[in-house]
């Protein structure tokens, strides 16, 4: 089955401290992977894919194929990370794709 | 930056009603989906179009859904007979290329 995977429901750090969301995939074909944050009553946002090797605000993500990973990580965790983060499969199946989620995330950053 | 919008942002409705729920995608994207978040469960995939027609559906989305984009602007999900468990958020997003965009969402009610 092709499926994401966060073992973390909930995470929670100091600020300046590094954060690592977890990430797990399972997919036959070649993965597309983004990160997705969703800050308190607003919008799923998209915060990285993996095609890009971007860093945006501080975090980075590699795709790991041996690991099947994709794990997020920040080194220094600022208070407004805190926020639910959904790491994400692109799925296709002809002309069709098909964006899965994984459960998410929540981390909180404490001061 | 361009936004995909969606109305309204609440509704609340009686059981067995039916609802309407509206999405304005990015004018020059040609794939739209919808999503829906059960409160504290994880985004699932409804629905995607493209071409005027319905590319792939999941389970969920059985003979109580469908779609339209009745005006070539609106991209519209209708749910013939509410139940209480279509209470959820339900989320828009058009896609270009790699990236999907989603709107704020709609928070649906079912009474």
């Amino acid at each position: 089955a092709q499926r994401v995977t966060q073992p973390e429901k909930l995470l929670s750090v100091f600020k300046g401290a590094p954060v690592e969301l977890k990430c797990n995939y399972s997919y036959s074909g070649s993965p597309e992977l983004f990160w997705y944050v969703q800050y308190s009553r607003q919008r799923l946002q998209l915060l990285l894919r993996h095609i890009s090797r971007e860093s945006i605000k501080g975090f980075t993500a590699d795709l790991n194929k041996g690991e099947t990973s994709f794990h997020l990580k920040k080194p220094f965790a600022q208070e407004e990370d805190s926020a639910m983060y959904y790491c994400a499969l692109v799925i296709s199946s002809g002309s069709a794709r098909q964006l899965t989620f994984g459960s998410g995330t929540q981390l909180t950053v404490l001061p | 930056e361009p936004e995909v919008t969606q109305t309204p942002s609440h509704q609340v409705t009686q059981m067995g009603q039916e609802v309407i729920l509206r999405c304005v995608p990015i004018s020059n994207h040609l794939y739209f989906y919808w999503y829906r978040q059960i409160l504290g469960q994880k985004v699932e995939f409804l629905v995607s179009f493209y071409n005027n027609e319905i590319s792939e559906k999941s389970e969920i989305f059985d003979d109580q859904f469908s779609v339209e984009r009745p005006d070539g602007s609106n991209f519209t999900l209708k749910i013939r007979s509410t139940k209480l468990e279509d209470s959820a958020m339900y989320f828009c997003a058009s896609v270009a290329n790699y990236g999907y965009t989603f709107g704020s969402g709609t928070r649906l009610t079912v009474v």
